[in-house]
């Protein structure tokens, strides 16, 4: 057990709705990332907060968005989703907020699995 | 931007020993991460290297040449529990980015 809450495990529905994916980092980490790995894909890195603020962006659609609540846990909403949208979405957590400075090793969440329909 | 390379499968024999290599180019370097991840299941962090050398932990080691743009993950005394995928991520400037990963497969 990483430490690393998401919620839900599962998800389905339909495309053109809405969905929102929660994280609750590791007690202390103020930093949350997420990432998109598809069938056989890599992780795609989507986006980064650190301690409620915007930190990194990678290759987010503009249909997602993210933010980080003053309580540190991180929400990820996708809208108007796409058939290719179809993922297993994980979060991670660390302690610092420079995610390619020095040792900083991510946690992982158990993910959360999005099938639409 | 950051492009990474790594075999895309495995197999070797239980009680083996297994080398999984990793090619990269960078526009920023701040160290190398291997990460173990089983079908369906997060990655788990295996190892980090920012030095050239080798580091080594239990049964597996890593190593770095940062001037080759190298790096490779050796398993020893393979057990079926080792097959898994086996990610190659590079820091570079603010974030981290995974290779599409190796899939072992431990055979008997």
């Amino acid at each position: 057990d990483s430490g690393v809450t998401q919620t839900p495990k599962h998800l389905i529905t339909a495309t053109g709705q809405r969905v929102t994916l929660r994280c609750s980092p590791r007690s202390g980490d103020l930093s949350v990332y997420w990432y998109q790995q598809s069938l056989d894909q890599g992780l795609q890195f989507l986006i980064q907060y650190y301690n409620g603020e915007e930190r990194a962006k990678g290759n987010i659609l503009e249909r997602f968005s993210a933010q980080q609540f003053p309580d540190l846990h991180s929400e990820l909403n996708l809208s108007s989703l796409e058939l290719g949208d179809s993922a297993l979405y994980f979060c991670a957590s660390s302690v610092s907020g420079l995610a390619g400075v020095g040792y900083n090793e991510q946690f992982f969440g158990p993910g959360t699995r999005l099938t639409v329909l | 931007g950051q492009n990474i390379d790594q075999p895309t499968e495995m197999t070797a024999t239980e009680g083996a020993i297994v080398q999984i290599n990793c090619t990269y180019q960078t526009s920023g370097f701040n160290g190398l991460f291997w990460y173990q991840q089983h079908a369906g299941e997060a990655p788990t962090f295996l190892s980090y290297n920012v030095l050239d050398g080798l580091e080594e932990k239990g049964r597996f080691s890593s190593f770095l040449s940062r001037s080759k743009g190298y790096s490779y993950l050796l398993l020893k005394e393979l057990q079926m529990k080792d097959s898994a995928s086996y990610l190659c991520a590079v820091g570079g400037y603010q974030k981290v980015t995974f290779g599409t990963g190796t899939k072992l497969q431990v055979i008997p």
